[in-house]
């Protein structure tokens, strides 16, 4: 275990189901993320939260909400999503504003049928 | 602005072979970098990183980085590789004084042979 936790591990869902991964950290970092990895394709930034304020929105559609309730907590809900949002879906943390590294979690393997 | 590019999309040794794996990185500030390791249907592991202190950088497993300001590269070496180190491999640079952007590359798988 890395200190970054997710749940699920794995999901399936339907284009018309509403589910949320989840991220929870226990490290103390005050930054969080959420990040996409597709097959052949490099690692996308989805959301930045500082301080529990999203700082960061990288043009991500709408089917996608991040909440992030306190430091310690991440989650995205997910509604209405299409095929080619099948991803691996990681979470990290930091400590925001200084030069060490961002941990990771496991991640959740999303499937959309 | 940044950026890093990992020279090598695949690279293939023998086991009890040395490992090099190439990352050039670009910044506007002296950065921080980075080596994570992602093993098949896991998260990033940080394998190890440079924060402006010794350029010879020592991470897990054997692995280590030598930051070379003059040819602005971050490669990563072992001396010997295990079939354990195939993985994935990325290299991450991030402004100095921390900030909330990684940028990684692409990413380098290692295949390891016996």
């Amino acid at each position: 275990e890395t200190g970054v936790t997710q749940t699920p591990r794995h999901l399936v869902m339907g284009m018309t189901n509403k589910k949320s991964l989840k991220c929870e950290q226990h490290l103390g970092h005050n930054a969080m993320y959420w990040y996409k990895q597709s097959a052949k394709k490099p690692l996308e930034l989805m959301f930045v939260y500082s301080l529990e304020e999203r700082v960061e929105n990288n043009s991500v559609p709408s089917r996608f909400s991040p909440e992030c309730p306190n430091s310690s907590h991440l989650f995205l809900h997910l509604h209405t999503l299409q095929p080619e949002d099948s991803a691996l879906y990681l979470c990290a943390s930091s400590q925001a504003d200084r030069a060490g590294g961002y941990t990771f979690g496991s991640g959740t393997r999303l499937t959309v049928v | 602005a940044q950026s890093v590019t990992q020279l090598d999309s695949h690279v293939s040794v023998s086991e009890g072979t040395p490992v090099l794996l190439r990352c050039n990185y670009s910044s506007s500030y002296s950065p921080s970098l980075f080596w994570y390791v992602q093993h098949p249907n896991k998260g990033l592991q940080l394998l190890l990183k440079y924060t402006s202190a010794a350029t010879l950088v020592k991470g897990i497993n054997g692995f280590e980085a030598e930051f070379k300001k003059s040819e602005t590269s971050f490669h990563l070496t072992k001396p010997s590789a295990h079939m354990s180190d195939a993985a994935e491999y990325f290299c991450v640079v991030r402004p100095t004084g921390g900030g909330n952007k990684l940028t990684f590359g692409t990413g380098t798988q290692l295949k390891v042979e016996l």
